[in-house]
């Protein structure tokens, strides 16, 4: 049962550039959150996808833009990189049929760094 | 505003040890999880637990809902319970997201 997947696993960018990170889900399920973990902070949530269309969203500038796709999984776009962007950036997968629909996997994380 | 705090925010046990950790929640809740995060960041699940009790191996957790806490036991800690464990809950009818606290780092040293 695979779990929840995320790509690249570092990324180094330069202010003012755009980035792109990807999202798989844990099979089964059909929802998808990213999140937002500053240093020494608790994550923070950007906006959560389901059914190809953005349900809910945090308090996060437009700069930080998703997708998703019809096979479920996800993209994440921050445009305009801050210095203040430098983040781990956490994907969660929920839903389906199985267990609880509320419960969230979380995927290993991209380590943005913006210079 | 909506709320999710944690204690203590650092923990020093010795190996063997038992611990409480505790989440307290500003409102009704969907969905409280436990997290540990290890040191290359990766969030494990430790329990999904809006309400009641639940144990896995050394590990177990409570909630009481109508009081608005939650509490995750740790017995005989080992070195490798080291880590942050963040209390998340879901707050209300028609939220997504999940509120973190701010986090116990517990270390467990031989």
């Amino acid at each position: 049962d695979a779990g929840v997947t995320q790509s690249p696993t570092h990324l180094i960018k330069t202010r003012g550039q755009q980035v792109t990170l990807r999202c798989s889900p844990k099979s089964g399920h059909d929802t998808v959150s990213w999140y937002q973990q500053a240093l020494g902070q608790g994550p923070q949530f950007i906006f959560q996808y389901y059914e190809e269309e953005e349900r809910q969203r945090g308090n996060f500038p437009d700069r930080f833009s998703g997708h998703q796709f019809p096979n479920y999984s996800s993209e994440l776009n921050v445009n305009a990189l801050l210095l203040g962007d430098s983040a781990l950036y956490l994907c969660a997968s929920s839903g389906g049929h199985r267990g609880s629909p509320y419960e969230q996997y979380f995927g290993p994380g991209t380590r943005l760094t913006v210079t | 505003g909506i709320q999710v705090e944690q204690s203590p925010p650092d923990l020093i046990l010795q190996e063997g040890a038992n611990s409480t950790l505790r989440c307290n929640f500003s409102d009704s809740v969907n969905n409280l999880q436990w997290f540990h995060q290890n040191p290359w960041g990766q969030l494990i699940n430790l329990f999904y637990i809006p309400s009641g009790t639940k144990q896995n191996g050394r590990l177990s957790a409570t909630t009481v809902a109508t009081e608005r806490y939650s509490l995750l036991y740790i017995s005989s800690s080992q070195t490798t319970d080291s880590g942050v464990y963040f209390c998340a809950v879901e707050f209300g009818a028609g939220s997504y997201q999940l509120t973190f606290g701010k986090g116990t780092k517990l270390s467990v040293i031989p």
